[in-house]
């Protein structure tokens, strides 16, 4: 059964729009997030990551939202770039087990 | 600085052969885990470790052994490869509550 999922396999958006990936997770226990992305041939590099005892965090051009309630999680790119073309991963781990739970992947593809 | 090192990059085995993957981190790291990352299904752990000596089971250690021998390494082994572990083997490694870095990746092959 999967703990984290992300329901959009793909996502295409235009050169200086914003993108928005969306994470669901089903245990209750999680209290750190992250999101990592992914280009091809490469291992996954860290680009954000939210506590549960916050609802948002900045860096950049990132953002990441986190909705506790409706155990839910989203990234905003803004403006989004070609080099943003990547598969992005949402992950979640409580801090009793240090496990990182991955989500499928959102491949996002940025439209010059 | 080298972060974290997998060894080897690609493997190609035959059904029923034994291989060891070998991961290794320079930041003194507690914690370190071994993903598999298949099409549609995104990274799914195999084992973890959280620190010397031990180890524990991820989503998917069927068919897996680990090892944590030293602090700075560890080991992923497969004792009869079987055509449902081709997959591409990513290691990772952290400290508590912090992000996991990752290695570049093993793309293994069994036919």
């Amino acid at each position: 059964d999967q703990q984290v999922k992300q329901n959009s396999p793909s996502l295409s958006v235009q050169e200086g729009r914003i993108s928005i990936l969306n994470c669901d997770y089903t245990n209750s226990m999680f209290d750190y997030f992250l999101w990592y992305k992914k280009y091809p041939a490469e291992g996954p590099t860290f680009l954000i990551s939210i506590s549960s005892i916050k609802d948002k965090n900045e860096d950049g051009r990132f953002t990441v939202f986190l909705n506790k309630s409706a155990k839910h999680l989203s990234l905003h790119i803004v403006p989004s770039q070609p080099g943003d073309s990547a598969v992005y991963f949402c992950a979640a781990s409580d801090v009793g087990t240090y496990k990182y739970i991955f989500g499928t992947g959102t491949r996002l593809k940025v439209l010059a | 600085n080298a972060g974290v090192t997998q060894t080897p990059k690609f493997r190609v085995l035959k059904t029923g052969q034994s291989m060891t993957l070998l991961c290794a981190q320079d930041m003194n790291h507690e914690y370190m885990y071994w993903y598999r990352q298949d099409p549609g299904m995104g990274l799914r752990l195999i084992h973890y470790s959280v620190g010397e000596g031990t180890t524990a089971k991820g989503e998917v250690p069927d068919g897996y052994n680990v090892s944590r021998l030293k602090k700075q390494n560890f080991l992923l082994g497969l004792e009869s490869a079987a055509p449902s572990q081709t997959s591409v083997y990513f290691c990772a490694s952290s400290k508590e509550n912090t992000e996991a870095f990752f290695g570049q990746g093993t793309r293994l092959t069994v036919v």
